[in-house]
């Protein structure tokens, strides 16, 4: 089973700072046709969780462009150039390379 | 427009078998790549994928509840099913579906409780 390997557990952050979110594989997700399948989601409070960034980098219908994700191999990150007070609620990666998937554990952000 | 909708009981004793359904819209399941997931979520934990279901009608499990749980579907009621057998406080949760990775349904939350 891959694990998933999320930092920090929580972030707090002043509104118009950038933020950035660690997730790190315990085995390298290949990248099976050109594609990896490490995904990012936000969960507010209260809500079901929203699909912000899948394949490591590609941003999902809606999503602003303040979100970006990069990453390879082991390493991924998930960026907000300026956060927003709507920003605030739980970050998720997940990577579904290999059954049975795995989430990370989670990153809270709040915002200052 | 897709839509997920989770069912079922919100309260189980232990011991008993938990039976979920996921009644969707806007897309088939019987589409080649389609795959519906459940997953849940303890409260004030995070979230854990247990189980999926793809097109063909190929079945994954998570190790750990293998061999409690049951995924089918019925394409001309486009519903999928979720069963969990011998149910136990600690599978206290919100349930969700997911469609592939990017539809959630709203959840729901199952309580196991004598």
């Amino acid at each position: 089973e891959i694990v998933m390997t999320q930092t920090p557990l929580s972030l707090s952050v002043t509104p118009g700072q950038p933020a950035s979110f660690s997730c790190k594989s315990s085995q390298s997700l290949p990248h099976g046709g050109g594609k990896t399948f490490l995904y990012w989601f936000l969960q507010r409070p209260g809500q079901s969780p929203q699909l912000l960034i899948y394949e490591v980098s590609s941003r999902w219908s809606g999503v602003p462009d303040r979100f970006s994700g990069s990453g390879s191999g082991t390493d991924f990150t998930l960026k907000i150039s300026r956060v927003e007070a709507e920003d605030v609620g739980i970050y998720y990666c997940m990577q579904s390379t290999q059954f049975p998937y795995t989430f990370g554990q989670g990153t809270k952000l709040d915002i200052k | 427009q897709v839509t997920l909708q989770e069912s079922g009981p919100a309260l189980v004793k232990p011991t008993q078998t938990l039976t979920l359904t996921c009644t969707f819209s806007g897309f088939s399941l019987a589409t080649s790549g389609m795959g519906m997931n459940w997953i849940r979520q303890p409260p004030g934990k995070a979230l854990e994928w247990i189980a999926r279901i793809e097109w063909d009608d190929k079945k994954f499990y998570t190790t750990s509840l293998k061999t409690r749980l049951t995924i089918s579907k019925d394409t001309s009621k486009d519903q999928v099913v979720l069963t969990m057998t011998n149910m136990d406080p600690v599978d206290t949760a919100t349930y969700y579906c997911l469609l592939n990775a990017d539809s959630w349904g709203q959840g729901i939350l199952v309580t196991v409780s004598s």
